[in-house]
């Protein structure tokens, strides 16, 4: 079983939808989780961090962290076609050092 | 200011060059972090230096030899690679704290032939 699971995709939603993605981890000792956004060629981009349970909104963007269920969401409220990207989730799962386990990512994508 | 800067962009050496990888950055961060990233993969990490000391290493092959002279520089040197070592180079900064968050640069992309 991978540490941190996402589903690859593509989710395809078209503009102006809420698109919904989802992350489960595995270690129940995990403390921060992370969500960034990658364009293609490009270097991941932090898009939001979370900490504790409950929905942390940051404009068109929700993160809702679930420990007991060990998923972590992002919610992308009024889609845009520039929001096409692949998402990684990202987890701190060594608390007694600075390292973060990816996802595989999962592709978005926004139909005009 | 978030700022990681990488150089160079891009670089094409053959298998037996040796050639250098650069990160900075100037936000006072004290770990750092190296990554290598294939086509469709997530970032898989290779290195974390932490106050200028080697803290992790991911069973990285010795042809990769990370180097840390400073609190603002990383250094990635590379001799006798492999073809399969073509990928994109990620170099992250975080303040330096157990549970914070990592801000990436933008990459060399790394061809081997």
């Amino acid at each position: 079983q991978k540490e941190v699971e996402q589903n690859s995709g593509p989710l395809s939603v078209p503009e102006g939808a809420i698109a919904s993605l989802n992350c489960t981890y595995s270690d129940r000792g995990s403390q921060s989780f992370f969500w960034y956004r990658q364009y293609s060629g490009k270097s991941p981009e932090l898009i939001m961090f979370i900490y504790s349970n409950g929905d942390k909104e940051d404009g068109r963007f929700t993160a809702q962290l679930n420990k007991a269920s060990q998923y972590v969401s992002l919610l992308i409220r009024d889609s845009q076609p520039s929001d096409s990207a692949t998402y990684l989730c990202a987890v701190n799962t060594n608390n007694a050092g600075n390292m973060l386990t990816f996802g595989g990512g999962t592709r978005l994508m926004v139909k005009p | 200011d978030t700022e990681v800067t990488q150089t160079p962009k891009h670089l094409v050496m053959g298998m037996t060059n040796k050639k250098s990888l650069k990160c900075e950055q100037h936000m006072g961060h004290r770990a750092m972090y190296w990554y290598k990233q294939k086509a469709k993969k997530p970032p898989e990490l290779m290195f974390v230096y932490s106050y200028e000391k080697l803290s992790i290493n991911e069973s990285v092959p010795s042809r990769f030899s990370p180097e840390c002279p400073n609190s603002s520089l990383l250094n990635l040197h590379l001799h006798a690679l492999q073809p399969e070592d073509s990928a994109l180079y990620l170099c992250a900064s975080s303040h330096g704290s157990a549970v914070e968050t990592q801000y990436f640069g933008p990459g060399t992309r790394l061809l081997v032939l």
